[in-house]
């Protein structure tokens, strides 16, 4: 069983500060890599996805991949009180699957 | 703006019913899935299908079936519906390329 493993938090930041989110997966052939951000209620949303070593920004969005310690990071820089939210790491598992991990809870107070 | 809706937001069923869950996209899009989502077990893979009539099994497809007679649309079934069942069902569209885009959910509660 392919899995992906993230700390359930929560993961408490002040208004204005990094917010590092962690996950590290199983299986060394996965390729593709997503970060999805989902509010309380609601369903996943597509924040970020990256597919090669290195560092991915995307306006206060930065993925981080590491295939070789199998590790995937999100970073989220000057953190609003709307980030507040669970972050869900996905990692492509064959056959166009996707294999989630359980989440982080992210809280951003004012 | 992609589009993949849900039927019913909210659904309460009673054990031993069939149910039917929708799901209807609007990118003509090959690859449709259905996850379950619960407190503690995060997202699971239900079934997937390629194209129409295509069906495959993923982790937990015990007590489900799907259909796929249109290629935009996707239909969960519970075909006699036990308390275990009561979940947040997702359903999304997308790949490994491009990852998924996910309908909005239905909540069911089975009583």
């Amino acid at each position: 069983q392919k899995e992906v493993e993230q700390n359930s938090g929560p993961l408490s930041v002040p208004e204005g500060a990094i917010a590092s989110l962690n996950c590290t997966y199983s299986d060394r052939v996965s390729q593709s890599f997503f970060w999805y951000r989902q509010y309380s209620g609601k369903s996943p949303e597509l924040i970020m996805s990256i597919y090669s070593n290195g560092d991915k920004e995307d306006g206060r969005f930065t993925a981080q991949l590491n295939k070789a310690s199998q590790y995937v990071s999100l970073l989220i820089r000057d953190s609003q009180p709307s980030d507040s939210a669970t972050y869900l790491c996905a990692v492509d598992s064959g056959y166009s699957t996707l294999t989630f991990g359980k989440g982080t809870m992210l809280l951003v107070s004012p | 703006d992609v589009k993949v809706t849900q039927s019913s937001r909210y659904l309460v069923k009673r054990t031993g019913e069939k149910v039917f869950l929708e799901c209807v996209q609007d990118m003509d899009h090959e690859n449709m899935f259905w996850y379950r989502q619960d407190p503690g077990l995060g997202l699971r893979l239900i079934y997937f299908s390629y194209d129409v009539k295509m069906k495959e099994k993923g982790d937990i497809p015990e007590g489900y079936s799907v259909s796929r007679e249109k290629k935009e649309r996707f239909s969960l079934i519970l075909e006699s519906a036990s308390t275990n069942q009561t979940s947040m069902y997702l359903c999304a569209i997308g790949g490994q390329n491009y990852g998924y885009t996910f309908g909005s959910g239905t909540r069911l509660t089975v009583v």
